[in-house]
């Protein structure tokens, strides 16, 4: 069974810089795997961040890119913010039309 | 916009159907999933459907109880839920699907099963 792996928790400092990644217990991520990415704050549902690995869902500021690094994919927020203290979540297509989503990162900006 | 009805309380192995009714963007061109949310824990993928309900596909856990299926006429999408069992008990989001990712999402609807 594939699993995806996330940090199951981050701190960032206010202004600062945070690279979340998410993997493969076995094997690299590729863009391939079409890389996704969602945050959601607690009773809310998820909101699109980046899709297809790195590009912007539509309203989603520049500060948060994605990208390939290694064998993982990754989601690095620049000048974080207090707003961006969330759960984030990568989710990964494995083919013939499943996918699975990494266990949540969960960010705390302080 | 999508807004998800028909979550409730229900006892195991008991059946629930999850309406999940779309506005504002071409529903017809947009493949759909259901992703639920088990309280206090992570995201996880339960079904999709392609655009015109030819091709479906299913978590492990779900497979053979739950069927996925919509209504392109009526902008609306369906998860037939059967044979529930207490571990399906989650928040229920549909999204819309783009690039092998997903887009919209809902605000959910809570099934509970619990005798």
């Amino acid at each position: 069974q594939t699993v995806v792996t996330q940090e199951p928790s981050f701190s960032v400092s206010p202004g600062g810089t945070v690279t979340l990644t998410c993997g493969l217990s076995s094997g690299s991520v590729s863009t391939t795997y079409y890389p996704s990415w969602y945050q959601q704050t607690p009773g809310q549902a998820p909101r699109t961040l980046i899709y297809s690995t790195n590009t912007r869902s539509s309203g989603v500021p520049d500060r948060f890119s994605g990208s390939i690094l290694g064998n993982k994919a990754a989601l690095t927020i620049t000048g974080a913010q207090a707003d961006d203290e969330s759960d984030y979540y990568c989710v990964l297509y494995l083919g013939s039309g499943n996918w699975v989503f990494g266990g949540g990162t969960k960010l705390t900006v302080l | 916009q999508l807004v998800e009805s028909g979550g409730g309380l229900v006892q195991p192995g008991g059946s629930l159907r999850l309406s999940c009714a779309a506005s504002g963007f071409t529903f017809r061109n947009y493949w759909m999933h259901w992703v639920r949310q088990a309280p206090g824990k992570g995201l996880m993928w339960v079904s999709r459907i392609n655009i015109d309900g030819s091709a479906t596909t299913y978590a492990d856990s779900v497979k053979g109880r739950f069927t996925i299926s919509r209504d392109n006429a009526k902008n609306t999408l369906y998860l037939q839920m059967n044979s529930l069992r207490a571990e399906d008990t989650a928040m229920y989001f549909c999204a819309s699907g783009y690039s092998l990712g997903f887009t919209y999402w809902g605000q959910g609807t809570l099934v509970t099963v619990s005798s």
